[in-house]
């Protein structure tokens, strides 16, 4: 299985502050990564899939980078609904799997 | 407008079997496939497996092949997961998410439901 490991674990950040998440792959998933959006007691919500294409409706402060094994999800200017936990899932191959997830929070 | 509306919450009993429903309404339900995925208790997520609404097909991630069963119910555009045997490790929120036609991730996802595994 490819495992997904999710950086940092948890992250306080000030409103309008940039902010970046990292998830590296165990392997090459050739941009197969989609990263998803959960609030406190709702389920996921697609932000970013193949790497870097924004899903739509998602505002555009949202943005994804990277390839091979190393990819980020980056918020620019932090807004307050942005707090929520942040997962990456690689489907380059199966089974899928998720990253460990990083809980923002407002500093 | 798409909606993947799960059951309720189930409490059941250590040994016993539950069957979870996701009844997809807003668009034509074979021509999505179906996923299930797995929270424990607010961490992360865990890939159960997926079938075909068109023909039934499945696939399962190793780790569930002999705890979940994925079947649809065609007439009524609703997804079960029967999840059998169940330990309190199979205490969590299932979520059944429907994967986009033109790739491999997940632009949909029901409400979610918790199963409770207690005596």
């Amino acid at each position: 299985d490819i495992q997904m490991t999710q950086s940092p674990a948890s992250l306080s950040a000030s409103l309008g502050e940039t902010v970046t998440i990292e998830c590296r792959a165990s392997e090459d998933i050739y941009n197969g990564l989609a990263w998803y959006q959960q609030k406190p007691g709702k389920s996921p919500q697609l932000l970013i899939y193949n790497a870097n294409s924004l899903h739509t409706g998602v505002p555009s402060r949202f943005s994804g980078s990277g390839s091979g094994t190393q990819y980020s999800l980056k918020i620019n200017s932090l807004q307050s609904e942005d707090v929520a936990s942040y997962f990456c899932q690689q489907y380059y191959n199966y089974p899928y799997t998720f990253g460990a997830g990083t809980k923002l929070e407002l500093k | 407008q798409v909606n993947l509306l799960q059951s309720r919450a189930a409490l059941v009993k250590p040994g016993a079997s539950v069957k979870l429903s996701c009844k997809a309404s807003g668009y034509t339900f074979t021509d999505y496939y179906i996923h299930w995925v797995k929270q424990s208790h607010g961490k992360s997520l865990e890939w159960i497996g997926y079938i075909n609404p068109n023909s039934g097909y499945t696939n399962y991630n190793e780790k569930f092949k002999s705890k979940a069963t994925l079947t649809v119910d065609k007439s009524t555009n609703t997804a079960y997961m029967e999840l059998s045997r169940l330990t309190s490790e199979d205490s969590a929120t299932y979520y059944c998410t429907r994967r986009v036609t033109t790739g491999y991730y997940f632009d949909y996802w029901g409400q979610g439901v918790m199963v409770t595994v207690s005596s």
